[in-house]
């Protein structure tokens, strides 16, 4: 059973840019939530998809968007990027029905400078 | 408005000694409490988790505590080892709200 993985490990951006972070679930696992974890604090819940629908989302704006797709991985999207979106990006899934129980990847830390 | 709060910030323990983290919590929908431990340049880990059906949880050297009427809860690390050295994070959820809410973190030094 492979575990939660994330990629990239690292990414360094410029104020403005674009950028895209993925996600593979744990085998078995058909949610996948998002959390935004800035230095020195608890992650904060982005947004989560379930059968490629966003089923809630936290209080980020506009510009932080993502997809799931058939294979339950996960796409998160941010565009115009400021300097405090500089963070730990963690991806947790979860199974339908037991999604208390999440389990999270390794994340991604983006920079953005 | 931080729903869940966690102390202390930093904790320092020998090894062989208890280190108890306390976490309070406001919504009272909350009914879900997982604890999880976190490594430098690494995603949170599962360690425990609590439903407040039970006062208390034990899971190897690891237990939690609840007291629903308090709202707080709180995690016991027994015998703790330098290993054992990591950011440990309390979390809440509220029924399906599929989100979870979580402290600010402990810093934990265990010394040999």
């Amino acid at each position: 059973e492979t575990g939660v993985t994330q990629s990239p490990t690292h990414l360094i951006k410029t104020r403005g840019q674009q950028v895209t972070l993925r996600c593979s679930s744990q085998s078995g696992h058909n949610t996948v939530s998002w959390y935004q974890q800035a230095l020195g604090q608890g992650p904060q819940f982005i947004f989560q998809y379930y059968r490629e629908e966003e089923n809630g989302r936290g209080n980020f704006p506009p510009r932080f968007s993502g997809l799931q797709f058939p294979n339950y991985s996960s796409e998160l999207n941010v565009n115009a990027l400021e300097l405090d979106d500089s963070a730990l990006y963690l991806c947790a899934s979860s199974r339908s029905g037991n999604t208390d129980t999440q389990y999270f990847g390794p994340g991604t830390r983006l920079t953005v400078l | 408005q931080q729903q869940v709060k966690q102390s202390p910030q930093s904790l320092i323990v020998q090894k062989g000694g208890i280190s108890i983290i306390n976490c309070a919590y406001e919504n009272t929908a909350f009914d879900y409490f997982p604890w999880y431990q976190q490594f430098p340049g690494k995603g949170p880990a599962l360690l425990i988790a609590i439903r407040p059906d039970v006062s208390e949880k034990k899971e190897g050297r690891f237990t939690i505590s609840f007291n629903k009427s308090a709202k707080q809860f709180s995690l016991h690390i027994m015998d703790s080892q330098p290993g054992d050295s990591a950011t440990y994070f309390c979390a809440a959820m509220a029924g399906s709200n599929y989100k979870l809410t979580f402290g600010k973190g402990t810093l934990l030094t265990v010394n040999p």
